[in-house]
């Protein structure tokens, strides 16, 4: 069965870099890898994509090394209302289930 | 900004009753998605929709779920007879292009349901 595993949770304080890997070793050579932030009872909602290398926007970066076995999330400095789960969404190339999740890193943002 | 709806936002049925869940993706969207999230766990891939037909399915949508387009902005996910276990939030997404191109979905609000 295709995975992608991301830490259970993390803790910072605000003004801090975060930083949160993904691994999806069987991902699909040609698709994007998508990053999402989800709040308490709403749904996932888009912070950054990338294929390769390194792709910046004005939240977060994303650091995806040349065998794309994983990707890292990182976002500069965080405040309180960084403070969600974050998601990775690759497609996988083994097994039923094509497009997975990540298990989800839990965040929380202390002052 | 354009937003993907959903309706309704919370949904209760008995266990065997049939649940229609209805979607309003991006309207110049051309690939829709439904997503489940069961309380507590990570959101899980259940089938992509693109030209009228199913694209890609997960193992956890069988011959219980079905999905239509039934017209040109409405798009429904039906449960057939609902299971304790059906319970969870629903999630709709639509998307511009293929993931190739570098696009994005986009979720909806989400359908809370409750199987009793």
């Amino acid at each position: 069965l295709a995975k992608t595993t991301q830490p259970i949770s993390m803790d910072s304080y605000e003004g801090q870099e975060v930083n949160i890997t993904c691994s999806h070793n069987n991902i699909a050579t040609n698709d994007y890898i998508t990053w999402y932030q989800q709040f308490p009872s709403q749904g996932p909602r888009f912070i950054i994509q990338g294929y390769k290398t390194k792709v910046t926007n004005e939240v977060a970066s994303l650091f995806i090394p040349a065998d794309r076995k994983s990707s890292t999330l990182s976002l500069p400095r965080v405040s309180l209302s960084d403070t969600a789960v974050y998601y990775c969404l690759a497609r996988m190339n083994t097994g039923f289930q094509k497009l997975v999740f990540g298990t989800g890193t839990r965040l929380l943002v202390s002052p | 900004e354009p937003e993907v709806t959903q309706t309704p936002s919370h949904q209760v049925t008995q266990m065997g009753q049939e649940v229609i869940l209805r979607c309003v993706p991006i309207s110049n969207h051309l690939y829709f998605y439904w997503y489940r999230q069961i309380l507590g766990q990570k959101v899980e891939f259940l089938v992509s929709f693109y030209n009228n037909e199913i694209s890609e399915k997960s193992e956890i949508f069988d011959d219980q779920f079905s999905v239509e387009r039934p017209d040109g902005s409405n798009f429904t996910l039906k449960i057939r007879s609902t299971k304790l276990e059906d319970s969870a939030m629903y999630f709709c997404a639509s998307r511009a292009r293929l993931a190739g191109d570098g696009d994005t979905q986009y979720f909806g609000p989400g359908t809370r349901l409750t199987v009793l």
